[in-house]
């Protein structure tokens, strides 16, 4: 019964690879936000968006851009692989700020 | 910045005991938000609090928002292993902030 959708959701990639990883929602919420966590760690923002044409870097946004062309797609792209982008990338979305709807996040591993 | 600390970092308990974690913020807050983190999962929404003092209840779990805003409480009451997971909070600073900053979280073992 997702709303959110990540893809993929395990990725094992090269150093130097560039690579986007995709999230939809189809629940026409505005705000939507790319979050890095390791485990056992707290979030951390990369990414965020606020409607269409409207992106924002969040505190872990080097290395990395966003775009968000459509409401419902706001996809993350690492220009150049690295060992520390190693992690868990959690895309989510919110309507008036009032809860974050996560995806199942894709979990990336750079070799 | 906005600095949080989620307390305890971990907690083992045995199934039927009370758990409780806190979340304490260097400044006034606007609200808070509560999540919850199931092992390999992404978290989850469980709640938000906005007035001073504001106690909210969701079956065993009671939330609550500190007199001074500056801090919350999450308490489940006789944990079951269906509890398991990892607790977050999310602060938003006072002032017009729509950016939260996340705690480490706190995580709950419950032993059967």
């Amino acid at each position: 019964e997702a709303d959110i959708y990540q893809t993929p959701r395990y990725l094992v990639i090269g150093t130097g690879k560039k690579i986007t990883l995709e999230c939809s929602q189809t629940m026409g919420h505005d705000k939507m936000y790319w979050y890095q966590q390791d485990p056992g760690m707290e979030l951390h923002l990369i990414h965020y968006s606020y409607g269409v044409n409207s992106t924002e870097k969040g505190d872990l946004s080097s290395e990395s851009t966003v775009s968000r062309i459509r409401t419902e797609h706001f996809p993350l792209t690492l220009e150049s692989a690295r060992p520390s982008h190693t992690s868990q990338y959690l895309c989510a979305s919110s309507e008036n700020h009032y809860g974050y709807t996560f995806g199942s996040g894709t979990r990336l591993t750079v070799v | 910045g906005q600095q949080v600390m989620q307390i305890p970092q971990y907690q083992h308990v045995q199934e039927g005991e009370d758990f409780t974690t806190y979340c304490n913020s260097s400044t006034t807050l606007s609200n808070i938000q509560w999540y919850k983190q199931r092992p390999g999962g992404h978290p989850v929404f469980l709640i938000q609090l906005v007035k001073s003092g504001e106690v909210k209840k969701q079956k065993r779990l009671t939330f609550q928002f500190g007199e001074a805003k500056k801090n919350s409480s999450l308490h489940i009451t006789a944990t079951q292993t269906t509890d398991v997971g990892t607790y977050f909070c999310a602060v938003f600073a006072s002032g017009g902030s729509y950016i939260p900053t996340f705690g480490r979280g706190t995580s709950l073992i419950v032993h059967p």
